[in-house]
Parts: structure tokens; sequence; C-alpha cells
């Protein structure tokens, strides 16, 4: 059974910090694997999606890597800003779960100004 | 629509009465997801539709829980004699095509059962 985890729980750092967050997945026959930013009372956002076949994605200052073979995926954010806190949340769609979503518990990220 | 639309935004339900949610997804998007998510907790996966076929509903908690597409477009979560254990935020979300595409989520509806 898949089973999705992150890394850290909390996250509190000075604005300008750059910043990684960990997922890793126990299943690596996945289809792909997306992240995404929850806002209180403003529901999901999807950030990146990566493809299986593919190792990173960019958008911004984020970057977000996939390493398929030891179930890991990171969530880079460049000079943070205030403006990114929020709560973190990796999900994978993997064959073994088709057409759902398995998602970590997410990592609550308070950027300080 | 710009992105996905649900409401009520909020619902107050007593124990024992039948709630109605409605997803409005984009326009166009084939594929369309329910979630359940519980404070403190990611979204647990209740339904997925692909137009208007439901094509797994193995998530749904209990046969009190029925969700239609009927035309392929708006959708409605509907809960019968609700639970005080069925409060949470109900997240719609849809996807272009396949399942496999991004999932664009709408705002929750956050029910509350007394």
């Amino acid at each position: 059974k898949q089973e999705v985890t992150q890394i850290p729980a909390a996250l509190s750092v000075p604005e300008g910090e750059n910043l990684v967050l960990n997922c890793s997945f126990t299943d690596s026959a996945i289809y792909n694997l997306q992240w995404f930013r929850q806002d209180p009372g403003k529901g999901l956002t999807s950030l990146l999606l990566i493809q299986s076949s593919q190792r990173e994605q960019t958008s911004g200052r984020l970057n977000a890597s996939l390493d398929k073979s030891s179930g890991r995926s990171t969530l880079y954010i460049a000079a943070s800003q205030p403006g990114d806190s929020a709560t973190y949340l990796c999900a994978v769609i993997d064959a073994g779960n088709n057409r759902k979503l398995i998602w970590g518990l997410g990592t609550s990220l308070a950027v300080n100004p | 629509g710009a992105g996905v639309s649900q409401s009520p935004r909020y619902k107050v339900a007593k124990r024992g009465q039948d709630v109605a949610l409605r997803c409005d997804p984009i326009s166009g998007h084939v594929s369309l997801f329910w979630y359940q998510q519980a404070l403190g907790q990611g979204p647990e996966f209740l339904t997925y539709f692909q137009n208007e076929a439901q094509l797994d509903k193995s998530g749904l908690p209990s046969d009190r829980f029925f969700a239609e597409r009927p035309e392929g477009s708006v959708s409605t979560l509907k809960i019968q004699r609700t639970q005080q254990e069925d409060s949470a935020v109900y997240l719609c979300a849809s996807s272009f095509a396949h399942y496999t595409d991004t999932q664009y989520f709408g705002p929750g509806t956050r029910l509350t059962v007394l």
C-alpha cells in the first residue's frame, strides 16, 4: 500500500531564506507526483507536476525534483517570502491506486518578515 | 469559469439531516474528483467521474454518500442522514482529460454536523 510522508511537519524561517521540503513515498511505481499549496479557506493550488519519466520541474522560485527509484521528491523554494506561508502537500498517483491521489500530511511553512 | 467553484462554502447541519454539495468544474474538463479532508489530514479520495460516468466510487465511506454528474459538467455530492463524523471539508477537483493530468481544486465546502 502506497504511503506518502512529508518532513518536516512544520517549518518557520526568516524571510529570504532558501528552503527544502521533503516528500517520500513507499512504492516507486508511480505515474506522477504533484506538489500543492493549501491556504486556509482557499482550497488547494497545484504548484508543480512531475511525470514519472522526469527528474525535475521548475516554476519561478520553485523547483521540484523526483528520484523515483529512491521514492523521494524535494520542493526547493528560493528566496522565501511571507506570502509563501502556507501548507505544502505532495501527492502521488501510482499504478496500484488508479485515479487516486495518495497524499502526505503536508508541511506547514511560516515565513517571517 | 476561471476556476472550480463549490457551493455552499460553509454548511451547518443537524445530525440526521440530508445535505447536497455542489461543484462546478472548469469548463470542458472531463475528469472530476471529490475528496474529504479532515482537520490536519491530507485529502481522502471519495469518487471520480469521467464525463457523466462514475468510474470509481470506492472511497465513499458509506451508502449514505452519493455523487452524481448527470450531464458531465456540474456534480453534486449528497450525504443522507448526516452524522458528526461527516464533519470535514469536501473538496472538488477537475482535470482536463486524463486522471493523471493536473487537478485543479475548488475552495471546498466546510460541513459541520451538530
